[in-house]
């Protein structure tokens, strides 16, 4: 199947500051990336869609400005969570999906623990 | 909207116990359906999917069966073992390029 990496896996970081977490797609050309967080003992709730070349499409309640979403090229997309504060911790998870259509696969990263202090 | 309701866990089974994991499912239309799962320290991976009614997925022994009537995708397993163990997450799509909705997952430990 098809892999896609996160980095970090892990980062912690004091409030106030910006943290910059990758998704990459390794071997297939995404031109759909998705972002979900993830609380515990809850269900993945998507955060953003960005197609390559355009602008992310957020979902409602996601502020656009805390959480700005980049995705450059068919195998990367970035989220920064800025000015992160302890609210902010949680498990960010990507998923890129090879192409347009009714039944192509989401493919999921491993996720990155974000801790806030 | 759509919305996807699966068994709250933890689920303790021992080895070679037969599991199911119940999810229900509201949406307009006639989505897909999906079960990922997700180990340890990995990322989710599609466990099997069924796209119309009374299709029946199945992978490495799960099994889950598109049941319109009652908006059911109920996930089995004859014989569970250790390798097993796992969150489950129950998943649909609606239509077209629109993302998947997650259930909130179901942590099963199997053991020996």
């Amino acid at each position: 199947g098809a892999v896609v990496s996160q980095h970090p896996s892990w980062v912690i970081c004091k409030s106030g500051t910006s943290v910059k977490i990758e998704c990459r797609s390794l071997d297939f050309q995404a031109t759909t990336m998705f972002w979900y967080r993830q609380f515990p003992k809850q269900s993945l709730m998507l955060m953003a869609t960005s197609n390559e070349g355009s602008k992310a499409t957020y979902e409602q309640g996601v502020e656009k400005d805390k959480f700005l979403i980049n995705h450059a090229s068919l195998t990367l997309s970035t989220l920064t969570v800025t000015s992160a504060h302890p609210e902010d911790s949680s498990f960010y998870i990507c998923s890129a999906r090879k192409v347009a259509g009714a039944y192509n696969e989401q493919f999921f990263g491993p996720g990155t623990r974000l801790t806030v202090l | 909207g759509n919305s996807v309701t699966q068994m709250e866990g933890p689920v303790t089974l021992s080895e070679e116990a037969f599991l199911t994991i119940n999810c229900t499912y509201t949406a307009t239309g006639y989505p897909s359906l999906f079960w990922y799962v997700q180990y340890p320290g990995e990322g989710l991976q599609l466990l099997l999917k069924a796209t119309k009614a009374d299709d029946k997925g199945s992978n490495k022994g799960f099994e889950a069966t598109y049941r319109k009537e009652t908006t059911s995708f109920h996930l089995e397993k004859g014989s569970v073992q250790v390798s097993d163990s796992a969150v489950y997450f129950c998943a649909l799509r609606s239509t077209g390029n629109t993302p998947l909705v997650f259930g909130k997952g179901t942590r099963l430990s199997v053991i020996a």
